[in-house]
């Protein structure tokens, strides 16, 4: 069955880092790009990048281009979100998804993970 | 960036009959490679999004026959021709043609 573990919810304060992980299984890690979707509470979705686990080549939405850092370990079919300096306003739940792009008839993001939700507070 | 607007925001349904949901772009969605990059996805009350309808009209494996995508260029629909009580959620749809890749506001639907 293929899967994309997140890992587990963070209570964290303003200024303080951060690194969220997405775990891949069931399928070739590095046959799709991992992307990553911030949803704020109550709000909608929003596209924040992706990364390609072949050679970790991103694309950030310019809207969170320089707050966020994508990586890969392709050695353990695992992705990361990371912050250096976390604020108020990424109070939010992060989901990671499996995006095809290998074949023309496919070039979306088709597994999701379950979401870390991440709270950001004094 | 591509401005994706859905309509109506709020759809109360009745169970068994059809529902339909609009997505307009702001800029045609047709790559050069004649695929349409605009999708659809539910998302079920507390649960992550689920892909339902891909590059305009292909339903994604396990997606019951009963959900439909149509449209060209900056106008697109999904219909769901018999509503059932499971499909309740947020439906939004998401082009992935130009980065900053965007989503509609979202559509909520819900049983009268």
């Amino acid at each position: 069955e293929v899967q994309l573990v997140q890992s587990g919810a963070e209570v964290k304060k303003p200024g303080e880092s951060l690194r969220i992980s997405c775990k891949g299984s069931g399928y070739i890690f590095t046959n799709y790009w991992i992307t990553w979707v911030r949803q704020m509470p109550g709000k909608g979705l929003e596209w924040m990048g992706r990364i390609d686990p072949t050679d970790s080549d991103t694309n950030y939405s310019p809207s969170f281009q320089g707050h966020v850092t994508m990586s890969t370990d392709k050695s353990i079919s695992t992705a990361y979100l990371q912050w250096r300096s976390l604020k108020a306003s990424d109070t939010a739940v992060y989901y990671c998804a499996r995006h095809s792009y290998r074949e023309e008839g496919a070039y979306h993001m088709d597994v999701w993970g379950k979401g870390t939700t991440v709270t950001v507070s004094s | 960036d591509i401005v994706m607007t859905q309509s109506p925001l709020s759809l109360p349904v009745t169970p068994g009959e059809p529902a339909s949901i609009s997505c307009r772009s702001s800029q045609s969605l047709l790559n050069t490679n004649g695929y349409t990059y605009l999708h659809w996805f539910l998302q079920k009350p507390g649960r992550s999004p689920q892909l339902l309808i891909y590059l305009g009209s292909y339903r994604a494996s396990g997606v019951p026959d009963r959900f439909s995508g149509s449209g060209s260029a900056t106008d697109f629909t999904l219909k769901i021709s018999r509503v059932e009580a499971e499909d309740v959620g947020v439906y939004f749809c998401m082009q992935n043609l130009q980065t900053p890749w965007t989503f509609g506001q979202g559509t909520k639907v819900e049983i009268k």
